[in-house]
């Protein structure tokens, strides 16, 4: 298909982890991202992940990657309600430009 | 070094009017992206641009929206006759090259509201 796709949302409580996944279109995509968006904010790059690798961690957050299937995930461990937000992949498409998931709404609960 | 500029944060149009919205890159970026998002969707790609050129203009609707990145000053979105649909938020980002790893920057967004 042509669209980034990602569930529209997810619910966890507090301390658990959540994955977040998304499937993406372009086998050729040379980077693949994961930004977060609050409510009336701008887009925060949480971190990204080169197409050549599989897995990357950064502290809380678990990037996978599964270029045979198009797979993206984003895990976060020990869920915080300050993680509340909306969370959009996105790859590189063509070379030129990002192309954008349809974002996924994490709510965390107590 | 500062970020990604846009403005006007907010705007409010009326029905018919025109809307501009302006986006500073960061400093050494030559390569600008505009995006739109409607409320309660993703990022659509809307326009890349260089300096004095348009790339790829693939995601602009084809009447009334227009873009252009001049060689000195900002980059400008222009939006006339706005109608109520067009009621969203316009995000800018910016790159010194083609995009990879971090280095693409995002603005704070533009947030038009036509009435």
């Amino acid at each position: 298909g042509e669209d980034v796709e990602q569930s529209l949302f997810l619910s966890v409580r507090e301390g658990d982890s959540s994955v977040i996944n998304c499937t993406y279109t372009d086998s050729s995509s040379t980077y693949l991202y994961w930004y977060k968006q609050e409510p009336g904010a701008g887009l925060q790059l949480l971190t990204y992940i080169f197409s050549n690798m599989d897995m990357k961690q950064d502290q809380r957050l678990t990037v996978l990657l599964n270029k045979k299937d198009k797979h993206l995930s984003l895990r976060i461990a020990d869920t915080q309600t300050g993680d509340s937000a909306i969370y959009f992949c996105a790859e590189i498409k063509k070379v030129d430009k990002l192309i954008f998931g349809t974002g996924t709404r994490l709510q965390v609960f107590p | 070094n500062a970020g990604v500029m846009q403005n006007p944060r907010h705007l409010v149009r009326r029905r018919g009017q025109e809307a501009r919205l302006r986006c500073s890159p960061m400093k050494g970026h030559s390569h600008v992206y505009w995006y739109r998002q409607l409320p309660e969707e993703g990022l659509k790609f809307m326009v890349y641009l260089q300096k004095e050129n348009i790339i790829d203009e693939s995601g602009m609707p084809k009447e009334r929206f227009s873009a252009e990145f001049p060689k000195e000053g900002p980059s400008i979105l222009r939006i006339q006759q706005v109608v109520r649909g067009d009621s969203a938020a316009y995000f800018c980002a910016s790159s010194p090259r083609i995009p990879d790893g971090n280095t693409i920057y995002f603005g704070e967004g533009s947030w038009l509201t036509v009435v």
